[in-house]
């Protein structure tokens, strides 16, 4: 079965600085991607990252990019020059057969 | 172009009765994901639909149940409803099954069960 664990329920950051957060994962597939999306107050669940776990280069989307270390089964995200409009939870997930499996979700707020 | 679509956005129910949710995917997308989102739970798969096709469920009672159409746009049903059905359900949808590139999320109806 696979699994996603986010250990860190909230983090801070003060605005303009940098923030990562820690997703660790568990897989027998060979084949599958890693997320993380984003939840503001809206609700609406924002595609933050994308990252394929074939592909050794870690993705990056503008001030976001994550640490991807297949062998041990981890991928953080790093946010850069933290903004107020990122405060949110963010969620860490696996694509499966037919499904993606979620973590539990780190709630992020920006100081400012 | 339009995202996802979920109606109604907000939902109040009682207990025994039954619920119809209703998701417009993005255009051109024939994959359509439900999950139930839970404060105790988090997020979790109830059931994905790829070309009118149901390709997954989740662990959940056969209370629950969806279908797809031939325009994409899917419904998820409940029946007998308790109070813990009470969540937000999102609707996903991907050009591709299993939502490689990654899905697009709706904003979620919010059901509560009283």
């Amino acid at each position: 079965a696979q699994t996603v664990t986010q250990s860190q329920p909230e983090m801070s950051v003060q605005e303009a600085e940098t923030v990562t957060l820690s997703c660790t994962y568990d897989t027998s597939e060979s084949d599958y991607y890693l997320f993380w999306y984003k939840q503001p107050p809206s609700r609406q669940m924002i595609l933050v990252i994308r990252q394929e776990a074939y592909k050794q280069q870690n993705a990056t989307e503008n001030r976001f990019s994550v640490n991807f270390q297949k062998a041990a089964k981890s991928f953080s995200l790093k946010i850069s020059d933290s903004q107020l409009g990122d405060a949110a939870m963010y969620f860490c997930a696996i694509s499966g057969t037919y499904k993606y499996i979620f973590g539990t979700g780190t709630r992020l707020k920006v100081l400012a | 172009k339009a995202g996802v679509t979920q109606t109604p956005r907000y939902l109040i129910k009682t207990r025994g009765q039954q619920v119809t949710l209703s998701c417009s995917p993005i255009s051109g997308h024939r994959s359509v994901s439900w999950y139930q989102q839970t404060p105790g739970q988090g997020l979790q798969f109830l059931f994905e639909y790829f070309s009118e096709t149901q390709r997954n469920k989740g662990n959940f009672p056969g209370r629950f149940s969806g279908r797809q159409f031939s325009n994409s746009r899917s419904e998820m049903n409940v029946s007998t409803l308790e109070l813990g059905d009470s969540a937000l359900y999102l609707c996903a949808s991907s050009p591709l099954v299993s939502g490689s590139g990654g899905y697009t999320f709706g904003s979620g109806t919010r059901l509560t069960v009283v």
